[in-house]
């Protein structure tokens, strides 16, 4: 069966440190990947998402940026963090049909 | 770009009582998802909807595709105090597995 991976499943940065979230898929070959954010109490914000390695398409402009290294492997960036970068984030992979599953998530607060 | 709105927003219930939420958009979809979310977790995909006037049952909760493929709903049948949580619903709109977009949620409450 498949398993999403995200660490780490907490953070806590301050404003203008470098950022790294990693999501992993396992049990499945080739997925797409989605990066979201969700704020407190609110719905899911589509960020990043990918149809292969090296493959990247972003949905809004922000400081954040997403690559993938490798097949299941899925990391989002930043390099100088900002208040409103705090939230909950959120990786998701989908076999590419008509279905989509979601990490554990990552809840980072900038200070 | 695409958006789907959910009501209700947020509703408090009675243990035991059943519930019904819907989700509706301007676009066609081809495809409708449900999910749940607890606090400090991502969301559990529950029912997955395929074609228009589909009914789709798991467990306690049924969801059906709109026939105008415009819009879903999720019904909950007797509710229990675990059902406490967010639920969203998702529509595709192509046949590519990126294009998903999600409705805001209904925030759903269970009184003992």
């Amino acid at each position: 069966s498949q398993t999403i991976h995200q660490w780490p499943a907490t953070l806590v940065q301050p404003v203008g440190s470098p950022l790294s979230l990693e999501c992993t898929v396992e049990g499945t070959s080739n997925p797409n990947l989605y990066w979201y954010r969700q704020a407190a109490g609110r719905g899911l914000q589509l960020l990043f998402y990918s149809v292969g390695i090296g493959q990247i398409s972003s949905e809004v402009p922000q400081n954040l940026s997403a690559s993938r290294p490798q097949d299941r492997q899925f990391i989002l960036s930043s390099k100088k963090l900002l208040l409103s970068d705090s939230g909950f984030y959120l990786c998701a992979w989908s076999p590419g049909t008509d279905t989509q599953y979601f990490g554990p998530g990552t809840r980072l607060t900038v200070l | 770009g695409q958006q789907l709105n959910q009501s209700p927003q947020s509703m408090f219930i009675q243990e035991g009582e059943d519930v019904s939420m819907n989700c509706t958009s301007s676009s066609i979809f081809n495809t409708w998802l449900w999910y749940k979310q607890d606090p400090g977790e991502g969301p559990v995909l529950l029912i997955a909807l395929y074609k228009a006037g589909e009914l789709t049952s798991n467990g306690r909760l049924t969801a059906q595709f709109g026939i105008t493929r415009k819009d879903s709903f999720l019904n909950i049948s007797a509710s229990i105090p675990s059902d406490v949580g967010i639920y969203f619903c998702a529509g595709q709109l192509g046949n590519y597995g990126q294009n998903f977009v999600f409705g805001p949620g209904t925030r759903l409450s269970v009184l003992p």
